[in-house]
């Protein structure tokens, strides 16, 4: 079985200051490894993935990643947080060697970035 | 690229009526798309699996009878609500899959139950 989890249910982080979403996971075998947002009342944004190589991933809107096996984590960071990336964040993740195979989501975490 | 609509986007109904949500995939064929519920402040639950030309996979705890789900074609997945009930109201969305990797996903439905 695979598990994800987002230890906060929010974060609350200054304009201008660095943000942190956290993520860990389970899963057998490799993982494949996705960050979305959600805006209220809309449908999920792919900010971006891990599948292989470089552990520091680059997504949309200055998000990145790093995937770190040893600790089974994928936490979501940007350096200067802006007002209009408060929103839902979900981390996701899936085992790789299944094609097509079903994304378990984490709880979600609420991020505020104050003015 | 990569754009899944939903359609409708809000939808009120009487209890005991059947409601139908359309999911495509506007710019690519999508082999499998998948069918996601949401309750408030909550998290995305799978409903079902959906491949095109044959039956859906539902997850286990889903009434495959109340929730019906039709993939037609590479760009087209419906799921139907019959006899919606007050409990069935939620956030239904809808992802199709590209390259078997990441899932693109719909706006969402907000269903209300009255």
């Amino acid at each position: 079985a695979q598990s994800v989890a987002q230890p906060e249910d929010q974060v609350n982080v200054a304009e201008g200051n660095p943000l942190t979403v956290k993520c860990t996971y389970s899963v057998s075998g490799n993982p494949y490894l996705f960050w979305y947002v959600q805006y209220p009342n809309r449908g999920l944004q792919f900010l971006l993935k891990y599948i292989t190589g470089d552990n520091l991933v680059k997504g949309s809107y200055g998000f990145e990643a790093e995937f770190n096996k040893s600790q089974t984590s994928f936490h979501l960071k940007k350096p200067s947080a802006l007002v209009s990336d408060s929103a839902l964040y979900f981390c996701a993740v899936r085992e790789a060697r299944t094609s097509y195979g079903k994304l378990t989501f984490g709880q979600g975490t609420i991020l505020t970035v104050h003015p | 690229g990569a754009v899944v609509s939903q359609h409708p986007s809000r939808v009120i109904c009487k209890s005991g009526t059947s409601v139908k949500i359309e999911c495509r995939s506007l710019d690519f064929q999508a082999t499998t798309m998948f069918w996601y519920r949401q309750f408030p402040k909550q998290s995305l639950m799978l409903m079902a699996t959906s491949n095109e030309g044959s039956k859906a996979t539902y997850e286990q705890g889903v009434e495959k009878d109340k929730f019906l789900i039709n993939h037609a074609s590479l760009t087209l997945s419906t799921l139907t609500v019959t006899s919606a009930h007050p409990e069935d109201s939620s956030f239904y969305i809808c992802s199709a899959a590209l390259a078997g990797y990441e899932q693109y996903f719909g706006p969402g439905t907000r269903l209300t139950v009255t």
